[in-house]
């Protein structure tokens, strides 16, 4: 089975400052990891995903994540918030014992104050 | 716009009743998924075609079916409509089935069950 958990479901930081959501996963076998953005009354958008090849993942938006095996973490971070950020993220897992399925985590809404 | 398309943006019906959610892949796209996305349960995934034949199923109730067809556009019927179905449903499709290929969400459907 695999699951995420995103520690925070709210998040709300000053424009210009970090943004850091957290993404933690769990699978027995190697996982594919993705950030998907969803901004309000739209679908979801890919930001970035990790498929075992660099362990630093560069996105769009001037989004990144890095996987940690070792923590099972896939954390989210941007250097600097701008207001156009603010919208709900959501990590995925899938993996080959699972199916195609991806498996969402609770999702994170981001709030940027300025 | 990620090219994939879903009808209608909004539906509102009565309980015990049934509705059809359409969607329509990106060009080229053999993968279709279905989502359910609610407060209480997130986003889950609900089932997958690929190329016209069911290829994973998660937690899709059994009132719940969907198919694809041969020109690949998809539909989601739901049938004895409960107050608890009420949900934004998502399609999603992606060009193969592997587990590491993006999928690229429609708009959704929000359902309403009065």
């Amino acid at each position: 089975a695999q699951s995420v958990t995103q520690l925070g479901s709210h998040v709300s930081v000053s424009e210009g400052a970090l943004v850091l959501l957290r993404c933690n996963y769990s699978s027995s076998v190697p996982p594919y990891l993705f950030w998907y953005v969803q901004y309000p009354n739209q679908g979801l958008q890919l930001l970035l995903k990790y498929t075992s090849a660099a362990t630093l993942v560069k996105g769009i938006n001037g989004f990144e994540a890095e996987f940690k095996k070792s923590e099972t973490s896939f954390h989210l971070t941007k250097p600097s918030a701008h207001m156009s950020d603010a919208a709900e993220y959501f990590c995925a897992v899938s993996s080959y014992n699972a199916g195609n399925m991806l498996t969402f985590g609770g999702g994170t809404r981001l709030m940027v104050k300025p | 716009d990620s090219g994939v398309t879903q009808t209608p943006k909004h539906l509102i019906t009565a309980t015990g009743q049934r509705v059809t959610l359409r969607c329509s892949p990106r060009s080229g796209d053999l993968s279709v998924y279905w989502y359910q996305q609610s407060l209480d349960q997130g986003l889950q995934f609900l089932i997958q075609y690929y190329n016209g034949e069911e290829r994973a199923k998660g937690n899709i109730l059994e009132r719940f079916s969907a198919q694809q067809f041969p020109d690949l556009h998809s539909e989601l019927n739901l049938s004895s409509l409960e107050l608890g179905d009420s949900a934004l449903y998502f399609c999603a499709s992606s060009p193969l089935s592997g587990v590491a290929n993006e999928q690229f969400f429609g708009p959704g459907t929000r359902l309403t069950v009065l």
